[in-house]
C-alpha cells in the first residue's frame, strides 16, 4: 500500500525565487489537502481539493500561493516570489469521503528554507 | 473560535512509565471530531485516532488510550508502559463547521521523550 508522497524533500531556495511542490496523494483518495507547518507549531490549514476543483482556502494562502490538482491526481504547490517568512515545512494530505472523510494521511512534507 | 490547548510543551519519562497527554478544546458547534496524530523525528505525522463529538466512549488500542470528556472539553491521551519508539510530538487537532469541515485546526503539540 503506498502512502502519501511529497518531492522534493527539502527546497533551498534564494529569497525572490519561484519554488513549486509536487504531492501524490493514496491512489483512491479523492480529496487532497495542503498544509504549512512552522517550527514549534502544529500544521496550518491552506487549502483542499476534492477532485480536481478547489474547495477552500485559507486566508494564509496569499496571492503568491497556487495549488493545482489538474487531473484529480497529484497537486502542485506553488509559491511566487518567495519570502524568508515562507521557510517551513509544507505537508500535503489526502482523505476518502463518506465516513472516513476525516481521516487524513499525510506525506513525508517538503522542507522549504528560503535565504 | 475554536481552540485547541496542550498545555504540555515537553514531557520526559522513563521507559515503562505511563503517561498521559493533555487536550482542551474548544468549539461553538455540537457536532465536531477530534484527533490525535503522532509525529515522529522521521516528519511524517501518523493519524492514531478520530472520535466524533456524539461518542463519549473511551477507547484503548494496545498500549494506546484516549479519554474523551465533552463536561470538561477534554480528550486527553494516555500511554501505558512507553517505550523509546513512542518518542516523538503529538497533535491534537480537531474538525468542525467552524473549521469548513474539512480541514483540521491542531493544537501546538507535545513532545514525548521516553528515556531508556
Amino acid at each position: 500500500d503506498t502512502g502519501v508522497s511529497q518531492d522534493p524533500r527539502h527546497k533551498i531556495t534564494k529569497r525572490g525565487q519561484n519554488v513549486t511542490f509536487r504531492c501524490d496523494p493514496i491512489s483512491e483518495h479523492n480529496r487532497l489537502y495542503w498544509y504549512r507547518q512552522t517550527l514549534g507549531q502544529g500544521p496550518e490549514f491552506l487549502t483542499y481539493f476534492q477532485n480536481e476543483a478547489q474547495l477552500e482556502k485559507s486566508r494564509l494562502l496569499s496571492d503568491r500561493f497556487s495549488a493545482e490538482r489538474p487531473k484529480g491526481s497529484f497537486s502542485t504547490l506553488e509559491i511566487q516570489r518567495t519570502e524568508q517568512g515562507d521557510s517551513a515545512m509544507y505537508l500535503c494530505a489526502s482523505s476518502l469521503t463518506g465516513t472516513k472523510t476525516y481521516e487524513q494521511y499525510f506525506g513525508p512534507g517538503t522542507r522549504l528554507t528560503v535565504t | 473560535a475554536q481552540k485547541v490547548t496542550q498545555a504540555q510543551t515537553e514531557i520526559s519519562v522513563v521507559e515503562k512509565e505511563d503517561v498521559t497527554l493533555d487536550c482542551v478544546y474548544e468549539t461553538r458547534d455540537t457536532t465536531y471530531y477530534l484527533f490525535w496524530y503522532k509525529q515522529p523525528p522521521s516528519g511524517e505525522l501518523v493519524f492514531l485516532i478520530r472520535r466524533n463529538s456524539f461518542d463519549e466512549q473511551n477507547e484503548i488500542s494496545g498500549r494506546y488510550s484516549w479519554n474523551f470528556q465533552k463536561s470538561t472539553s477534554s480528550f486527553n491521551f494516555t500511554i501505558t508502559a512507553s517505550q523509546v519508539v513512542d518518542s516523538a510530538v503529538y497533535f491534537c487537532a480537531l474538525s468542525d463547521e467552524q473549521t469548513g469541515a474539512n480541514n483540521l485546526f491542531f493544537g501546538t503539540g507535545t513532545r514525548l521523550t521516553v528515556i531508556p
